[in-house]
């Protein structure tokens, strides 16, 4: 089982929709990710937060806006998306501020989103 | 920058054959490396690591050796099964600590 909670596993949603994918760990990991991959491709970075403050914005557009309420959530707000924002939105986590050999990602099992 | 090559897939094989995944990568200095595994339908999970030269990372049955020399981290086990089906990913962090960088990744299909 993984450690790294997400919710919900699937999900679809029109156009004009707001939804929110939610994440949790308790491994006691201070920063938290999300990550897009689309079928057949690595996961591509879109958010990082460490010590709960947005420290990277892989140029991700404002439809999705990420959320981190404190250190064991991660939220991914969704507001206005497109059919090509279909994909599966991965969680994950790692021990200290940034991934590093001494903190590996761990990852959720991630949400399957489809955008109609 | 820095980056990560893996070779093309599908690996088709056979329960019991030998594996071999290659792995290269590009970077400055000294990078950690890694391997990560996707199961159908599930998110990525670490497989091994390695932190510096002539590390040899190993977890079940599994293994890779950091290979400064030749700049590759090629995954190998003995004998496959049918249950190590899955997507194999690669992965570096660079030595200052950026961001993971992914290899495309290579399907493995193992047959009984």
């Amino acid at each position: 089982d993984t450690e790294v909670t997400q919710t919900p596993k699937h999900l679809v949603m029109g156009m004009t929709n707001k939804k929110s994918l939610k994440c949790e760990q308790h491994m006691g990991h201070r920063a938290m990710y999300w990550y897009k991959q689309k079928a057949k491709k690595p996961p591509e970075l879109m958010f990082v937060y460490s010590y709960e403050k947005l420290s990277i914005n892989e140029s991700v557009p404002s439809r999705f806006s990420p959320e981190c309420p404190n250190s064991s959530l991660l939220n991914l707000h969704l507001h206005a998306l497109q059919p090509e924002d279909s994909a599966l939105y991965l969680c994950a986590s790692s021990q200290e501020g940034s991934s590093s050999y001494n903190s590996p990602l761990h990852f959720g099992n991630g949400t399957r989103l489809t955008v109609t | 920058g820095d980056s990560v090559t893996q070779m093309e897939g599908p690996v088709t094989l056979s329960e019991e054959a030998f594996l071999t995944i290659n792995c290269t990568y590009t970077a400055t200095g000294y990078p950690s490396l890694f391997w990560y595994v996707q199961y159908p339908g599930e998110g990525l999970q670490l497989l091994l690591k390695a932190t510096k030269a002539d590390d040899k990372g190993s977890n079940k049955g599994f293994e890779a050796t950091y290979r400064k020399e030749t700049t590759s981290f090629h995954l190998e086990k003995g004998s496959v099964q049918v249950s190590d089906s899955a997507v194999y990913f690669c992965a570096l962090v660079g030595q200052a600590g950026t961001a993971l960088i992914f290899g495309k990744g290579t399907t493995l299909s193992v047959s009984s």
